[in-house]
């Protein structure tokens, strides 16, 4: 267990639609990083938060947002979903920029 | 741009029967070098992380070395449970982020 919990595990929804991933870093982890993993594309960064400030960009499409809670927990938004938006997006955290990344289970997105 | 590349895409082993997985990178300013395993639907689990060309890293059956140019996870007479897909995955030392770019990754098959 890393510590690093992620809801759903699953999200089916249809094209057009909007869906917010949650995740909770490991209890004392500042920085949360968000990537997308799809079978084609391997893991993908999207964008990183440190003590709720954005940290890093990655190839984040403008339809997708996220921001860091003052507790610490991140919502990643996924809005006007396409097919190709289906994936596996996962959450992670550390402790400091040199520090390993910490990756919770994911969430698994169908979109219809 | 940073870029990581890994080889053999799949691998398929007998129970016993050792063998190396590369990871070739570059990077400007490489602050780390991590290695994950992934396994079907969970998220990738952090193994090692090698800092400076020279320095190895040893857990179980699993050795991890790093050159200036790549990097090799060797697995020692390797078990069944050893099978998963394994992530070679860069941090730059160039902008204050934490972020890891990762491979494709190999997929491990032991065959007992």
């Amino acid at each position: 267990d890393s510590g690093v919990t992620q809801t759903p595990k699953h999200l089916i929804t249809a094209t057009g639609q909007r869906v917010t991933l949650r995740c909770s870093p490991r209890s004392g982890d500042l920085s949360v990083y968000w990537y997308q993993q799809s079978l084609d594309q391997g893991l993908q960064f999207l964008i990183q938060y440190y003590n709720g400030e954005e940290r890093a960009k990655g190839n984040i499409l403008e339809r997708f947002s996220a921001q860091q809670f003052p507790d610490l927990h991140s919502e990643l938004n996924l809005s006007s979903l396409e097919l190709g938006d289906s994936a596996l997006y996962f959450c992670a955290s550390s402790t400091s920029v040199s520090s390993p990344l910490h990756f919770g289970n994911g969430t698994r997105l169908t979109v219809t | 741009e940073d870029q990581v590349t890994q080889s053999p895409e799949a691998l398929r082993l007998q129970e016993g029967e050792s063998s190396s997985l590369n990871c070739s990178y570059t990077v400007s300013g490489l602050r780390g070098l991590f290695w994950y395993r992934q396994d079907p639907g969970k998220g990738p689990e952090f193994l090692f992380t090698l800092y400076s060309a020279g320095e190895e890293k040893e857990k179980e059956r699993l050795k991890a070395t790093l050159t200036k140019k790549e990097s090799f996870l060797h697995i020692t007479a390797p078990k069944p449970e050893d099978s998963a897909t394994y992530l070679c995955a860069v941090q730059s030392g160039s902008g204050n982020t934490g972020k890891l770019i990762f491979g494709q990754g190999t997929t491990l098959q032991v065959k007992p």
